[in-house]
């Protein structure tokens, strides 16, 4: 089958830099997504790896390894309005995103 | 703002009614998407559509029905609801096979089932 994990729950401290990890087994992969959602919102794209290495926007960024199946996403300089939940998605070999079920990031000040 | 419209956003409805929920875009996109969204569980695909009358089954499609009469509207019908179809459903329109295109969505429809 297939499967996305990532933490239920994390905790940072305003200002800092957290890392949300993201391991996938899926059929095929064409592309893994970050996205953001407040809660009582839609989700937002955040960003789009599809091969090795770093993605760079601003205070986010992220990661891929398509041999480990596994993609983090980097906050840097953590504001109170980063307090959401990060989803992440790959798009498997049907072009259909398979979701993980969230991580809340809580930010404390 | 990609021109995603759901309604409606809130519906409170009564076990074994028929309910349907309506996704409008203005953005002439091909693709179009059902999900549902429920605590511990990523958002799961209901059914999704890849033009007027093309429709598909996702993974949670038991219990739910499409339709696709036009570009712009995608309607999902619960034909007879149930307490396990209480969630949050969310529209999306989405341009697959084309390499770092995302999925858009709309605000997302509230369905409590009692």
């Amino acid at each position: 089958g297939q499967n996305i994990d990532q933490p239920t729950e994390m905790t940072a401290t305003e200002g800092a830099i957290v890392q949300i990890n993201c391991t996938y087994q899926t059929s095929g992969f064409n592309g893994l997504f970050w996205y953001q959602q407040h809660a009582g919102e839609a989700p937002t794209f955040l960003s789009y790896n599809v091969l090795d290495g770093l993605e760079e926007k601003g205070r986010f960024s992220s990661f891929l390894s398509r041999s480990k199946g596994y993609s983090y996403l980097l906050l840097k300089e953590l504001q109170m309005k980063d307090s959401a939940s990060y989803l992440c998605a790959v798009r498997d070999s049907n072009y259909q995103l398979i979701w993980g079920a969230g991580t809340k990031l809580i930010i404390k000040p | 703002d990609a021109g995603i419209t759901q309604s409606p956003r809130h519906k409170v409805t009564e076990t074994g009614t028929p309910v349907t929920l309506r996704c409008h875009q203005t953005e002439n996109h091909r693709y179009m998407y059902w999900y549902r969204q429920d605590p511990g569980h990523g958002l799961r695909l209901i059914h999704y559509s890849y033009g007027v009358k093309d429709t598909d089954k996702g993974e949670v499609s038991d219990g739910y029905s499409v339709s696709r009469s036009k570009t712009e509207d995608f309607l999902l019908t619960l034909e007879s609801a149930t307490s396990s179809q209480t969630s949050v459903y969310f529209c999306a329109i989405s341009r697959p096979g084309q390499p770092g295109t995302e999925a858009f969505f709309g605000q997302g429809t509230r369905l409590t089932v009692v």
